[in-house]
């Protein structure tokens, strides 16, 4: 089955404490995407990934790093997460170019105390 | 930071109206326009995807309009059904970015 999937789904964690948020496409998409959704505002977008080793920030990328070494899978890192990061994280893929449509992971929700 | 506005924010129906709502975004340098459907707990599934101006695109009671020149797209639901409760987002992409700007969307609610 085509899908993306991320883990964990739900994660609490601690200020300060690093954490990698997994996503994974089986579907040979170039072009995958982190987002972060909070009530009020619309999908932001926080880095994406052309290809493999080619990533660059969206609107909202203080905070978080990723890495594309392989096709498949686009981790997002927080290095000392923060509260202002609780939030609820989706990874998407879709095919070159970012003009079609794009798959949505099942979702990460993230609570930092 | 583009600006993409939806409009209404929220929407209660009756099962059986029908129904639309509208994306604006910035006429200048268009390249695409994302149209989603958002359950509850759930991930934002693709409704279509629009490149042309005056594009039409249709899925079953579903259709979707687009004007690039004028910077809006409208989304119409015919002969509303509760499964058709959602958040419904649009996503304006440019001709030199590689990335979708969303807007907040317009929640749908159709009750019996």
């Amino acid at each position: 089955e085509a899908q993306v999937t991320q883990n964990p789904r739900y994660l609490i964690t601690v200020t300060g404490k690093k954490l990698t948020v997994t996503c994974s496409q089986n579907m040979n998409h170039e072009y995958m995407s982190w987002y972060r959704q909070d009530p009020g505002l619309g999908l932001r977008q926080i880095y994406y990934s052309m290809n493999v080793e080619v990533t660059d920030k969206g609107d909202v990328p203080e905070g978080y790093k990723v890495s594309r070494k392989e096709k498949r899978n686009f981790p997002l890192i927080l290095e000392s997460p923060s509260p202002n990061q609780t939030s609820l994280y989706f990874c998407a893929s879709s095919p070159k170019p970012i003009s079609y449509e794009q798959y949505f992971g099942p979702g990460t929700r993230l609570t930092v105390t | 930071i583009l600006n993409v506005e939806q409009s209404p924010q929220s929407l209660h129906v009756q099962e059986g109206d029908s129904t639309n709502f509208t994306c604006s975004f910035p006429s200048s340098n268009f390249y695409a326009l994302h149209w989603y459907r958002w359950e509850t707990a759930k991930s934002p599934e693709a409704l279509f995807v629009m490149t042309l101006n005056g594009d039409e695109k249709k899925k079953g009671r579903i259709s979707a309009t687009l004007n690039t020149k004028e910077g809006y797209s409208y989304l119409y639901i015919k002969g509303s059904q509760p499964e058709d409760s959602a958040t419904y987002l649009c996503a304006f992409l440019t001709g030199t970015a590689s990335k979708l700007t969303f807007g907040t969307g317009t929640r749908l609610q159709v009750t019996l």
